[in-house]
């Protein structure tokens, strides 16, 4: 079974600092791994994901995250916040063999101008 | 816009009654995935159809129900609601059976009163 954490419920930056949030897995077989983003009252929008191949993903919006098999982790980044990425942000794991996609509980990121 | 359709936005409804949920997916896509998200929650998978088969059941209740009709399109019942029940209900749709990425719908915001 493949299951997902998500450090921190909250996490708060200043609008130009760099986000991290953190995201931990657990799968027996090979995951692909996904970062997800919620805006207010919308659904959730693919940020990135990884498969196969490079285990440094680049998705929208300036966003990136690596995916490292010995820590299992996925933490996403960002270089700089801008106003515009506050949201709520879930990290999600599956399988090739399986059905469905597990989700972690969230991290809602505040940014501070 | 994910290409994902989902009917009514808002649905208010008594305890006890029963409401229906449509969901139309991406064009071409033949995977349907119905989520509940809840505060308390988070994001909990339902259940799964492929190409009008079900495929994968997760945390649904005996109350609630759902099929995959032959255009594709899914609808998620629910009977006797209870208070519990009120939640966003997402439907997400992805092109075929392995969970490489999966598109949102905009969700069902269901309050039961």
């Amino acid at each position: 079974a493949q299951s997902v954490t998500q450090l921190g419920s909250h996490v708060s930056v200043s609008e130009g600092a760099l986000v991290l949030l953190r995201c931990n897995y657990s799968s027996s077989v090979p995951p692909y791994l996904f970062w997800y983003v919620q805006y207010p009252n919308q659904g959730l929008q693919l940020l990135l994901k990884y498969t196969t191949g490079a285990t440094l993903v680049k998705g929208i919006n300036g966003f990136e995250a690596e995916f490292k098999k010995s820590e299992t982790s996925f933490h996403l980044t960002k270089p700089s916040a801008h106003m515009s990425d506050a949201a709520e942000y879930f990290c999600a794991v599956s399988v090739r063999t399986g059905n469905q996609f597990y989700f972690g509980t969230g991290t809602s990121l505040t940014v501070i101008p | 816009d994910s290409g994902v359709t989902q009917t009514p936005k808002h649905l208010i409804t008594a305890t006890g009654q029963r409401v229906t949920l449509r969901c139309s997916p991406r064009s071409g896509d033949l995977s349907v995935y119905w989520y509940q998200q809840s505060l308390d929650q988070g994001l909990q998978f339902l259940i799964q159809y492929y190409n009008g088969e079900e495929r994968a059941k997760g945390n649904i209740l005996e109350r609630f129900s759902a099929q995959q009709f032959p255009d594709l399109h899914s609808e998620l019942n629910l009977s006797s609601l209870e208070l519990g029940d009120s939640a966003l209900y997402f439907c997400a749709s992805s092109p075929g059976q392995v969970n490489t990425e999966a598109f949102f719908g905009q969700g069902t915001r269901l309050t039961v009163v």
